[in-house]
């Protein structure tokens, strides 16, 4: 049973368009969230982050929303650009009892048309 | 820093042979893990150690599958014998409790093909 669901494989948005990557997850336990951008060929990085004491967190041109009471999580890209064509992944992280694993998504394929 | 690195980037082997994928996390980092992303089941943890203690190996799909950190600057995963199925691209990944974030830092990954 997957406990984070990322339900659409794919995305098209225009250059400089907003993009809106979502994200749902089903562990209550589940305190801290994190979204991973990825290339072909090379491993996930690290993109931004949200503590679930917040229901926003900015960098830049992305900003994560987080609703706990929709177990449901958002990453909006604006302006959208070539660059960010990518696939996301979204991962949750269960704090407490030492455990620093994450559990992620099966990524959302972003294509930034120019 | 160089960031994680793993070898080989890509192997190709026959069904029955053993693999051996090797992993040099980030030096400092205290956790490393190991990561199997396909098609079908996305990225799932497989193991993850922490001061090269092996804390959680319950993502590992069965016994022939085993990994290693004999010390804090090299890590194994190996599969003997290998199998069509377990093709895949397998990652590693190395963070530090308490950094800003405490996220993982992946390396670029090897491709493995079991013929």
């Amino acid at each position: 049973d997957q406990q984070v669901k990322q339900n659409s494989p794919s995305l098209s948005v225009q250059e400089g368009r907003i993009s809106i990557l979502n994200c749902d997850y089903t562990n209550s336990m589940f305190d801290y969230f994190l979204w991973y951008k990825k290339y072909p060929a090379e491993g996930p990085t690290f993109l931004i982050s949200i503590s679930s004491i917040k229901d926003k967190n900015e960098d830049g041109r992305f900003t994560v929303f987080l609703n706990k009471s929709a177990k449901h999580l958002s990453l909006h890209i604006v302006p959208s650009q070539p660059g960010d064509s990518a696939v996301y992944f979204c991962a949750a992280r269960e704090l407490g009892a030492g455990s620093y694993q994450l559990t992620f998504g099966k990524g959302t394929k972003l294509s930034v048309i120019p | 820093d160089a960031g994680v690195i793993q070898s080989p980037r890509h192997e190709v082997t026959e069904m029955g042979q053993e693999v051996t994928l090797r992993c040099k996390p980030i030096s400092g980092h205290d956790y490393l893990f190991w990561y199997r992303q396909t098609m079908m089941r996305g990225l799932e943890l497989l193991i993850y150690f922490n001061n090269n203690v092996p804390i959680d190996d319950s993502g590992m799909p069965e016994d022939r599958f085993s990994a290693k950190m004999p010390n804090a600057s090299f890590s194994t995963l190996k599969i003997q014998p290998s199998e069509p199925r377990d093709s895949a691209v397998y990652f590693c990944a190395s963070s530090l409790v308490g950094d800003r974030t405490d996220t993982q830092y992946f390396g670029p990954g090897t491709r493995l093909t079991v013929l």
